[in-house]
């Protein structure tokens, strides 16, 4: 079981990345997923989830209207469209498992992808 | 949504027990049974090590234990080793918009 995260990297404010993250070793279109960040020396902040189906998604307030969450089942790719970045969404994104659905925990993690938000 | 609180840090010596406590609203951790706590060491992906407030994953040493009481959750690491020295979060799902929220953080210190 495994999830691969990619796409972070270095971006000017007002600009905009996809990131996306490959899940192996587990039937992907039963789960929900979540994306979870962290900021440099920082605690952890939910971001966003979306159910196993893709018809369901959730923001938090600091990304809405920003974000968008998306998945490819038949790929099994989970991606996050981020537009308007700013420089407080400078952070480590983690892609998460959702086992039970309804964001109750996150049992499988992946390494993290980092993106930098600066001029 | 406001982050559930934590203390900064913990420390204990080896074999010792230690609790971190997690304070939330009725609106999260008073009013469901999904609270979960995280472990993460220092440049690695977080770890899952209790869910649904009590319940351990498998793998996860029963050395590790949680509780809720009201608005607070706790997690217990009893017979504290060198291997527990991390971060520690708590979370749990939230009504409204917002789905889910994390606590703090909690830096765990072996003596």
């Amino acid at each position: 079981v495994q999830l691969l995260e990619s796409g972070g990297g270095l971006v000017q404010p007002g600009g905009s990345l996809r990131l996306s993250c490959a899940a192996s070793g587990f039937t992907f279109s039963s789960y929900a997923m979540s994306w979870v960040r962290q900021a440099p020396g920082k605690g952890l902040e939910w971001v966003s989830a979306i159910t196993g189906s893709g018809v369901g998604t959730h923001y938090a307030d600091s990304v809405k209207g920003r974000f968008t969450i998306s998945r490819d089942n038949s790929r099994n790719t989970l991606y996050m469209e981020m537009n308007s970045l700013r420089a407080d969404d400078t952070a480590k994104y983690y892609c998460a498992k959702d086992p039970m659905g309804v964001t109750r925990a996150f049992d499988i993690w992946g390494q993290g992808t980092m993106v930098t938000v600066s001029s | 949504q406001s982050a559930l609180t934590q203390p900064a840090s913990v420390s204990g010596s080896p074999g010792q027990s230690i609790t971190i406590s997690c304070t939330g609203t009725s609106s999260d951790v008073g009013g469901y049974n999904y609270v979960s706590w995280y472990q993460q060491h220092p440049g690695k992906a977080p770890k899952l090590m209790i869910y649904d407030v009590s319940n351990r994953p498998s793998g996860v040493p029963d050395r590790f234990s949680g509780s809720k009481s009201g608005n607070t959750a706790s997690l217990t690491i009893s017979g504290l080793q060198a291997e527990d020295e991390a971060d520690y979060y708590c979370s749990s799902y939230t009504s409204g918009s917002t789905r889910h929220v994390f606590g703090t953080g909690t830096k765990v210190t072996v003596l």
